[in-house]
């Protein structure tokens, strides 16, 4: 998985508390990308950065924030867990942005 | 909505067959065209990849057919194997600066012996 990690791979939580997942790469690449997947709706962007301290929304950012003050580590904060985030939650990296993206083992979620 | 209409959601095809998995877009500001293929349990991995001034790119048995006019691309595995067995998504990414990749939904691909 290119060096990236993801923790907690597993995590069931109660809706309306917070969560933070948290993804590290030892690889050094700029780009950093969060992303939830679900049957049906392939992979979605929920935010991504681009640089420490620079980051960006995605397609399905409501509800979620993110942090990066450092290169390896992005954090995803789910402000308060809804039962529709309930999903498998992916890291992804990149070196230059568009070539290829590394993605890390994944999250799975659930919110009773 | 879906920036990119992948079909069919799932196929099955036998051993040594053909796999065809076809994707399209409406945006025509994407300009990197990306397959990512996907095992359970896993996440996805890159498996081929092409830019629209190309028609066709080919890497060993998995090749990418591009039709820009179409706003149209396929991805087609030759010779299946009963290790092709995987989700299949296509996806499409913006150009600089911000490089998102929008992916399909995915399609299911069962290789039977």
């Amino acid at each position: 998985d290119a060096g990236i990690t993801q923790s907690p791979r597993h995590k069931v939580t109660e809706t309306g508390t917070p969560v933070t997942l948290r993804c590290h790469q030892t690889e050094n690449h700029r780009y950093m990308y969060w992303y939830r997947q679900d049957p049906g709706h392939g992979l979605r962007l929920i935010h991504y950065s681009y640089g420490v301290k620079d980051t960006d929304k995605g397609e399905v950012s409501d509800g979620y924030s993110v942090s990066r003050s450092k290169t390896e580590d992005f954090l995803l904060t789910l402000e308060s867990a809804t039962s529709s985030q309930t999903s498998v939650y992916f890291c992804a990296i990149s070196q230059t942005g568009q070539e290829t993206q590394y993605f890390g083992p994944g999250t799975r979620l659930l919110v009773l | 909505q879906q920036q990119v209409k992948q079909s069919p959601q799932s196929l099955i095809v036998q051993k040594g067959g053909i796999s065809i998995i076809n994707c399209a877009y409406e945006n025509t500001a994407f300009d990197y065209f990306p397959w990512y293929q996907q095992f359970p349990g896993k996440g996805p991995a890159l498996l081929i990849a092409i830019r629209p001034d190309v028609s066709e790119k080919k890497e060993g048995r998995f090749t990418i057919s591009f039709n820009k006019s179409a706003k149209q691309f396929s991805l087609h595995i030759m010779d299946s194997q009963p290790g092709d067995s995987a989700t299949y998504f296509c996806a499409a990414s913006y150009p600089s600066p911000d490089y998102k990749l929008s992916f399909g939904a995915g399609t299911t691909v069962t290789v039977r012996a």
